[in-house]
């Protein structure tokens, strides 16, 4: 079945460091991805998204790229703050049949001053 | 605010008592969920309801029902609550075109004791 793989966390950085969330896929079709967001005690939020290949999603200075020849959806920002600190979450969302969200396992950041 | 209120937002039960879990949305969504959340192991589908008097199971159903009340509500039910079932659970909603990505309610932390 479809399923999505993300780097263990926590990642701990310096603010205004650079910041990469790797995540990859598994999928028979050609899915839409997500970055969604979870920030302490709240629910999860669409950060970003792509529906097609080499599409580039974009929020909040993260970007991320669908590759479709690796397969991946990697999470960048140039300069990350302490407020960034959250878990992250990447899906997927095979376009066959109804379309549920596949998550990943989360990946905890850990931004200090 | 629109968006997916679930109620309450805490529980403690005792092993083998009964309860209900409410899910709202205000965004005319047709399709909404349940997932639970794990340390370790991400979010997981419990069941979902593609659109106003249907339900199915996702990929750990065991232990509990659904109801689809009407286009609004969702409710969730632990007929006889478990350890196991000691979770974070999330109720979320989407529209038909899914690509757009699932809005998700603040959560509710059940522990069973």
């Amino acid at each position: 079945g479809d399923s999505v793989t993300q780097m263990e966390g926590p990642v701990t950085l310096s603010e205004e460091a650079f910041l990469t969330i790797n995540c990859t896929y598994t999928a028979t079709g050609y899915p839409s991805l997500f970055w969604y967001v979870q920030y302490p005690g709240e629910g999860l939020q669409l950060l970003l998204k792509a529906t097609k290949a080499d599409d580039k999603g974009s929020n909040k200075g993260f970007e991320a790229t669908y590759r479709k020849e690796t397969t991946s959806f990697h999470l960048e920002k140039g300069s990350v703050q302490v407020s960034d600190s959250a878990v992250y979450f990447c899906a997927l969302s095979d376009r066959r049949g109804f379309q549920k969200l596949v998550f990943g396992t989360g990946t905890r950041l850990l931004v200090s001053p | 605010n629109a968006g997916v209120t679930q109620t309450p937002k805490f529980q403690v039960l005792k092993t083998g008592q009964s309860m209900t879990l409410q899910c709202a949305q205000d965004m005319n969504h047709n399709s909404m969920y349940w997932y639970r959340q794990d340390p370790g192991m991400g979010l997981r589908l419990i069941y979902y309801s593609a659109s106003e008097g249907t339900t199915d199971k996702g990929e750990v159903p065991n232990g509990y029902n659904v109801s689809r009340l009407n286009k609004r509500e969702f409710s969730l039910r632990l007929e006889s609550a478990a350890p196991s079932q000691t979770s974070v659970y999330f109720c979320a909603s989407s529209d038909v075109d899914r690509s757009y990505g699932y809005t998700f309610g603040s959560g509710t932390r059940l522990t069973v004791v």
